[in-house]
Protein backbone atom coordinates (compact mmCIF):
# COMPACT_ATOMS: atom_id res chain seq x y z
CA UNK A 1 0.00 0.00 0.00
CA UNK A 2 1.77 3.26 -1.01
CA UNK A 3 2.09 5.92 1.73
CA UNK A 4 2.13 9.28 1.57
CA UNK A 5 2.67 11.42 4.57
CA UNK A 6 1.75 15.03 4.86
CA UNK A 7 2.35 17.70 7.83
CA UNK A 8 1.15 19.78 9.63
CA UNK A 9 -2.27 18.30 9.08
CA UNK A 10 -3.46 21.87 10.45
CA UNK A 11 -1.48 25.09 9.81
CA UNK A 12 -3.16 28.96 10.79
CA UNK A 13 -1.27 31.74 9.67
CA UNK A 14 -1.68 35.12 9.25
CA UNK A 15 -1.98 37.64 5.66
CA UNK A 16 1.83 37.30 4.54
CA UNK A 17 3.08 34.93 6.64
CA UNK A 18 5.54 32.32 5.29
CA UNK A 19 4.21 28.83 5.19
CA UNK A 20 5.70 25.40 4.08
CA UNK A 21 2.95 22.33 3.57
CA UNK A 22 5.72 18.87 3.37
CA UNK A 23 4.58 15.99 1.59
CA UNK A 24 6.76 13.02 1.53
CA UNK A 25 5.91 9.42 -0.01
CA UNK A 26 7.86 6.19 0.69
CA UNK A 27 7.00 3.78 -2.31
CA UNK A 28 9.74 5.50 -5.08
CA UNK A 29 7.17 7.45 -7.38
CA UNK A 30 8.02 9.36 -10.10
CA UNK A 31 5.73 11.86 -9.79
CA UNK A 32 4.17 14.00 -6.96
CA UNK A 33 1.66 16.22 -7.18
CA UNK A 34 -0.04 18.96 -4.72
CA UNK A 35 -3.46 20.21 -5.12
CA UNK A 36 -5.97 22.34 -3.43
CA UNK A 37 -9.34 21.52 -2.63
CA UNK A 38 -11.98 24.04 -2.17
CA UNK A 39 -16.21 23.86 -2.13
CA UNK A 40 -17.31 24.25 -5.85
CA UNK A 41 -13.97 23.88 -7.13
CA UNK A 42 -13.64 20.64 -6.59
CA UNK A 43 -9.61 19.46 -7.19
CA UNK A 44 -7.20 22.10 -8.36
CA UNK A 45 -3.69 21.18 -9.18
CA UNK A 46 -1.20 24.02 -7.87
CA UNK A 47 2.24 21.94 -8.88
CA UNK A 48 3.61 18.87 -9.88
CA UNK A 49 6.57 16.87 -10.48
CA UNK A 50 8.22 14.14 -12.33
CA UNK A 51 11.29 13.60 -10.13
CA UNK A 52 14.36 15.17 -7.58
CA UNK A 53 15.04 18.50 -9.17
CA UNK A 54 12.24 18.83 -11.50
CA UNK A 55 9.25 21.44 -11.16
CA UNK A 56 5.77 21.74 -13.58
CA UNK A 57 3.15 23.88 -13.65
CA UNK A 58 -0.17 23.20 -12.73
CA UNK A 59 -3.47 24.94 -13.18
CA UNK A 60 -3.15 27.49 -10.29
CA UNK A 61 -0.16 28.10 -9.73
CA UNK A 62 0.06 31.80 -8.70
CA UNK A 63 0.98 32.71 -5.31
CA UNK A 64 2.77 29.51 -4.88
CA UNK A 65 6.54 27.56 -4.67
CA UNK A 66 7.56 24.17 -4.82
CA UNK A 67 9.95 22.16 -4.56
CA UNK A 68 11.48 18.53 -4.82
CA UNK A 69 14.41 17.49 -2.86
CA UNK A 70 14.48 13.81 -3.16
CA UNK A 71 12.28 11.25 -4.89
CA UNK A 72 10.67 11.58 -1.32
CA UNK A 73 9.76 14.76 -0.36
CA UNK A 74 7.85 17.24 -2.19
CA UNK A 75 7.52 20.95 -0.87
CA UNK A 76 4.80 23.85 -0.70
CA UNK A 77 5.70 27.32 -0.24
CA UNK A 78 3.31 30.14 0.37
CA UNK A 79 5.91 33.10 0.76
CA UNK A 80 2.95 35.45 1.83
CA UNK A 81 0.18 34.01 2.11
CA UNK A 82 -3.12 35.61 1.62
CA UNK A 83 -6.87 34.60 2.93
CA UNK A 84 -8.10 33.22 -0.71
CA UNK A 85 -5.02 30.60 0.00
CA UNK A 86 -7.26 29.13 2.83
CA UNK A 87 -8.06 26.01 1.72
CA UNK A 88 -7.56 22.27 2.23
CA UNK A 89 -4.41 20.87 0.37
CA UNK A 90 -3.61 17.32 -0.78
CA UNK A 91 -0.47 15.66 -1.83
CA UNK A 92 -0.18 12.84 -4.06
CA UNK A 93 1.95 10.18 -5.56
CA UNK A 94 1.53 7.91 -8.73
CA UNK A 95 4.31 5.72 -10.08
CA UNK A 96 5.89 5.85 -13.80
CA UNK A 97 3.93 3.59 -16.16
CA UNK A 98 0.41 4.06 -13.91
CA UNK A 99 -2.41 6.20 -13.46
CA UNK A 100 -3.38 6.07 -10.24
CA UNK A 101 -2.95 8.52 -7.79
CA UNK A 102 -2.16 7.87 -3.78
CA UNK A 103 -2.96 10.75 -1.62
CA UNK A 104 -2.55 12.05 1.68
CA UNK A 105 -4.42 12.70 4.44
CA UNK A 106 -4.38 16.56 3.73
CA UNK A 107 -3.32 19.66 5.55
CA UNK A 108 -5.85 21.97 6.64
CA UNK A 109 -4.81 25.80 6.04
CA UNK A 110 -6.67 28.64 7.31
CA UNK A 111 -4.98 32.25 6.52
CA UNK A 112 -6.14 35.25 8.88
CA UNK B 1 -11.96 21.42 -24.09
CA UNK B 2 -11.91 18.27 -21.89
CA UNK B 3 -14.56 18.86 -18.63
CA UNK B 4 -16.06 16.58 -16.04
CA UNK B 5 -19.68 17.16 -14.99
CA UNK B 6 -21.02 15.31 -11.65
CA UNK B 7 -24.75 16.76 -11.95
CA UNK B 8 -25.77 15.84 -8.59
CA UNK B 9 -23.92 17.55 -5.51
CA UNK B 10 -25.89 15.59 -2.77
CA UNK B 11 -27.55 12.43 -2.91
CA UNK B 12 -29.69 10.59 0.06
CA UNK B 13 -30.49 6.88 0.06
CA UNK B 14 -31.35 4.57 2.60
CA UNK B 15 -29.30 1.89 3.85
CA UNK B 16 -29.55 -1.41 1.35
CA UNK B 17 -31.27 0.66 -1.18
CA UNK B 18 -29.20 0.81 -4.70
CA UNK B 19 -26.62 3.82 -5.86
CA UNK B 20 -26.47 5.98 -8.87
CA UNK B 21 -24.30 8.38 -9.32
CA UNK B 22 -23.62 10.06 -12.29
CA UNK B 23 -21.01 11.09 -14.03
CA UNK B 24 -20.31 12.67 -17.94
CA UNK B 25 -17.28 13.45 -19.76
CA UNK B 26 -15.79 15.37 -22.49
CA UNK B 27 -13.03 14.35 -23.84
CA UNK B 28 -11.29 14.70 -27.12
CA UNK B 29 -9.09 11.55 -27.14
CA UNK B 30 -9.66 7.92 -25.65
CA UNK B 31 -10.73 8.44 -22.11
CA UNK B 32 -9.31 7.01 -18.94
CA UNK B 33 -12.15 7.96 -16.04
CA UNK B 34 -11.86 6.91 -12.64
CA UNK B 35 -13.90 7.16 -9.32
CA UNK B 36 -12.30 8.03 -6.26
CA UNK B 37 -13.64 8.33 -2.58
CA UNK B 38 -13.15 10.58 -0.42
CA UNK B 39 -13.77 10.09 3.50
CA UNK B 40 -14.39 12.43 6.10
CA UNK B 41 -11.23 13.77 7.40
CA UNK B 42 -9.48 11.55 4.80
CA UNK B 43 -7.73 11.98 1.41
CA UNK B 44 -9.09 10.04 -2.08
CA UNK B 45 -8.83 6.47 -2.27
CA UNK B 46 -9.49 4.79 -5.91
CA UNK B 47 -12.58 3.00 -6.01
CA UNK B 48 -12.24 1.78 -9.52
CA UNK B 49 -10.84 3.08 -13.07
CA UNK B 50 -11.47 2.50 -16.96
CA UNK B 51 -9.46 2.21 -19.36
CA UNK B 52 -10.56 0.48 -22.61
CA UNK B 53 -12.62 -3.04 -23.11
CA UNK B 54 -15.57 -4.27 -21.29
CA UNK B 55 -17.39 -1.78 -19.97
CA UNK B 56 -18.75 -2.66 -17.34
CA UNK B 57 -15.79 -2.42 -14.45
CA UNK B 58 -15.49 -3.52 -11.03
CA UNK B 59 -14.61 -1.79 -8.11
CA UNK B 60 -14.23 -1.90 -4.15
CA UNK B 61 -16.83 -2.74 -2.08
CA UNK B 62 -19.24 -3.60 -4.30
CA UNK B 63 -18.70 -0.51 -6.37
CA UNK B 64 -19.11 -0.90 -10.46
CA UNK B 65 -19.13 1.76 -13.04
CA UNK B 66 -20.55 1.61 -16.26
CA UNK B 67 -18.54 3.46 -19.36
CA UNK B 68 -20.99 4.49 -22.33
CA UNK B 69 -18.75 6.28 -25.22
CA UNK B 70 -22.06 7.18 -27.19
CA UNK B 71 -23.63 8.96 -23.89
CA UNK B 72 -20.54 10.27 -22.67
CA UNK B 73 -21.12 8.89 -19.71
CA UNK B 74 -19.23 6.50 -16.33
CA UNK B 75 -22.05 6.24 -13.60
CA UNK B 76 -21.84 4.56 -10.56
CA UNK B 77 -23.37 2.18 -9.06
CA UNK B 78 -23.92 0.37 -6.30
CA UNK B 79 -26.49 -2.46 -5.63
CA UNK B 80 -26.71 -2.31 -2.02
CA UNK B 81 -25.43 1.13 0.11
CA UNK B 82 -24.31 0.77 3.84
CA UNK B 83 -23.84 3.55 6.20
CA UNK B 84 -20.09 3.34 5.64
CA UNK B 85 -20.10 4.50 1.93
CA UNK B 86 -21.23 8.01 2.82
CA UNK B 87 -18.85 9.65 1.61
CA UNK B 88 -17.64 12.69 -1.36
CA UNK B 89 -17.16 10.51 -4.56
CA UNK B 90 -15.41 12.33 -7.58
CA UNK B 91 -15.30 11.09 -10.93
CA UNK B 92 -11.87 11.87 -12.81
CA UNK B 93 -10.46 11.80 -16.30
CA UNK B 94 -6.89 11.35 -17.33
CA UNK B 95 -5.97 14.43 -19.54
CA UNK B 96 -2.15 14.08 -19.72
CA UNK B 97 -0.95 12.46 -23.10
CA UNK B 98 1.66 9.87 -22.34
CA UNK B 99 1.92 9.98 -18.05
CA UNK B 100 2.21 13.45 -16.81
CA UNK B 101 -0.87 11.97 -15.06
CA UNK B 102 -3.05 15.50 -14.82
CA UNK B 103 -6.38 14.88 -13.84
CA UNK B 104 -9.58 16.40 -14.40
CA UNK B 105 -11.73 16.24 -11.16
CA UNK B 106 -15.28 16.74 -11.28
CA UNK B 107 -16.86 18.68 -8.18
CA UNK B 108 -18.07 15.53 -6.37
CA UNK B 109 -21.22 14.07 -5.41
CA UNK B 110 -21.64 13.91 -1.90
CA UNK B 111 -23.61 10.50 -0.96
CA UNK B 112 -25.52 10.20 2.61
CA UNK B 113 -26.78 7.07 3.52
CA UNK B 114 -29.64 6.97 6.16
CA UNK B 115 -30.48 4.57 8.34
Amino acid sequence: EAAVTQSPRNKVTVTGGNVTLSCRQTNSHNYMYWYRQDTGHGLRLIHYSYGAGNLQIGDVPDGYKATRTTQEDFFLLLELASPSQTSLYFCASRPQGAETLYFGSGTRLTVL
Amino acid sequence: AQSVTQPDARVTVSEGASLQLRCKYSSSGTPYLFWYVQYPRQGLQLLLKYYSGDPVVQGVNGFEAEFSKSNSSFHLRKASVHWSDSAVYFCVLSAGAGNTGKLIFGLGTTLQVQP
